[in-house]
């Protein structure tokens, strides 16, 4: 079945410094979209991007789906201690068809 | 009020029994879905309906049922539990209508004995 691969697994940072994390596949997926899974919740969706080469920012947060549609990465500047959780890749070929979801990158920001 | 409740929240119960996790929406969404959670493994799709009358396998749908009574109410049923459906259960929404992202609930931790 189709995967995405998730890198890295988990980061460990300051307060303050910029963070990238990004998603690969082997298949063409027409929507990448990004969650953040704070300890004890749901994730939550924070970017949603729709076409091929597309940057979306929210607030600190930045994500582009690539423009061979395998991939896709999101930045986040200036971290801050919130920023701590899982975040997760996740793609779809169409709205009729289901999420594939990355394995998720751990983040951890020290004050 | 959350838009996607799960209940219970948390659950330990025994090998063999069965079990039952409930999800209600007040999005209005016509689909709903059933992830696992286990550690490192990301989330994996166990069953998931885009309205009352249609069910459909996931990635991992064995030991694993579901019933959509109505378009607000999805349950996940183990019918005889095993140590290794011990996960976190995620139960999701998404409009078909307007092909908007999923949204979850917050989860029900399961431990099976």
């Amino acid at each position: 079945g189709q995967q995405l691969n998730q890198s890295p697994q988990s980061m460990f940072i300051q307060e303050g410094e910029d963070v990238s994390m990004n998603c690969t596949s082997s298949s063409i997926f027409n929507t990448w979209l990004w969650y953040k899974q704070d300890p004890g919740e749901g994730p939550v969706l924070l970017i949603a991007l729709y076409k091929a080469g597309e940057l979306t920012s929210n607030g600190r947060l930045t994500a582009q789906f690539g423009i061979t549609r395998k991939d896709s990465f999101l930045n986040i500047s200036a971290s801050i201690p919130s920023d701590v959780g899982i975040y997760f890749c996740a793609a779809r070929n169409s709205g009729y068809s289901t999420l594939t979801f990355g394995k998720g990158t751990m983040l951890l920001v020290s004050p | 009020d959350a838009d996607v409740t799960q209940t219970p929240r948390n659950r330990i119960t025994k090998t063999g029994k069965r079990i039952m996790l409930e999800c209600s929406q007040t999005k209005g969404h016509d689909r709903m879905y059933w992830y696992r959670q286990d550690p490192g493994l990301g989330l994996r799709l166990i069953y998931y309906s885009f309205d009352v009358k249609d069910i459909n396998k996931g990635e991992i749908s064995d030991g694993y049922s579901v019933s959509r009574q109505a378009q607000a109410k999805f349950s996940l049923s183990l019918e005889s539990a095993i140590p290794n459906q011990t996960a976190l259960y995620f139960c999701a929404t998404s409009d078909g209508y307007s092909n908007q992202p999923q949204h979850f609930g917050d989860g029900t931790r399961l431990s099976i004995l």
